[in-house]
């Protein structure tokens, strides 16, 4: 109950092009879902964050999708460009409970 | 910048031997939280600390200990250290007393037991 699934594990996908990684959960209590960018060598930065009474959130180029019934939800990256190559994590939390997903690495090719 | 200071940046040292990491949080957050993060892995969260008090604890080994001191910055204890501890440390801060929020994060201490 306590699982994060993120998918894919690794995407390669041209400039301009539209990344999309998807996370899956199971436990109903969790209210916060952030997603971190992490560059090598770097600590996790907070990209964008979506709370479960909205279905989407957007800011500039990256949207989170939000699907409550489904219980998943996905980032979307438009106009993907080479600086946006980095491991990307979800998460889920609730009050002291925060669970990471296990990342994607996003590579995109010029 | 995310104001979040973490020392050593590295650290070598053999097995058995007893490590302390240190974390400075951002001004004004009264959170502390540790995690471990493996090569090539996500992030694994350890304890958490508000205004001195532990409030969270996830998956920390009883070899390891944290504390966070009245001028609020954090120190992890890790001892009888194995192969199997070398991996990244983190250390993140926020405002608020709940994991439901910002977190900012430290650039992190690599740890590597020989």
């Amino acid at each position: 109950q306590q699982q994060v699934k993120q998918s894919p594990q690794s995407l390669i996908v041209q400039k301009g092009g539209i990344s999309i990684i998807n996370c899956a959960y199971e436990n109903t209590a969790f209210d916060y879902f952030p997603w971190y960018q992490q560059f090598p060598g770097k600590g996790p930065a907070l990209l964008i964050a979506i709370r479960p009474d909205v279905s989407e959130k957007k800011e500039g180029r990256f949207t989170i999708s939000f699907n409550k019934s489904a219980k998943q939800f996905s980032l979307h990256i438009m106009d993907s460009q080479p600086g946006d190559s980095a491991t990307y994590f979800c998460a889920a939390a609730f009050n002291y409970q925060l669970i990471w997903g296990a990342g994607t690495k996003l590579i995109i090719k010029p | 910048d995310s104001g979040v200071t973490q020392t050593p940046k590295h650290l070598i040292t053999a097995t058995g031997q007893r490590v302390t990491l240190r974390c400075s949080p951002r001004s004004g957050d009264l959170s502390v939280y540790w995690y471990q993060q493996s090569l090539d892995q996500g992030l694994q969260f350890l304890i958490q600390y508000y205004n001195g008090e532990e409030r969270a604890k996830g998956n920390i080994l009883e070899r390891f200990s944290a504390q966070q001191f009245p001028d609020l910055h954090s120190e992890l204890n890790l001892s009888s250290l194995e192969l199997g501890d070398s991996a990244l440390y983190f250390c993140a801060s926020s405002d608020k007393t709940g994991m439901n929020t910002e977190a900012f994060f430290g650039q992190g201490t690599r740890l590597t037991v020989v």
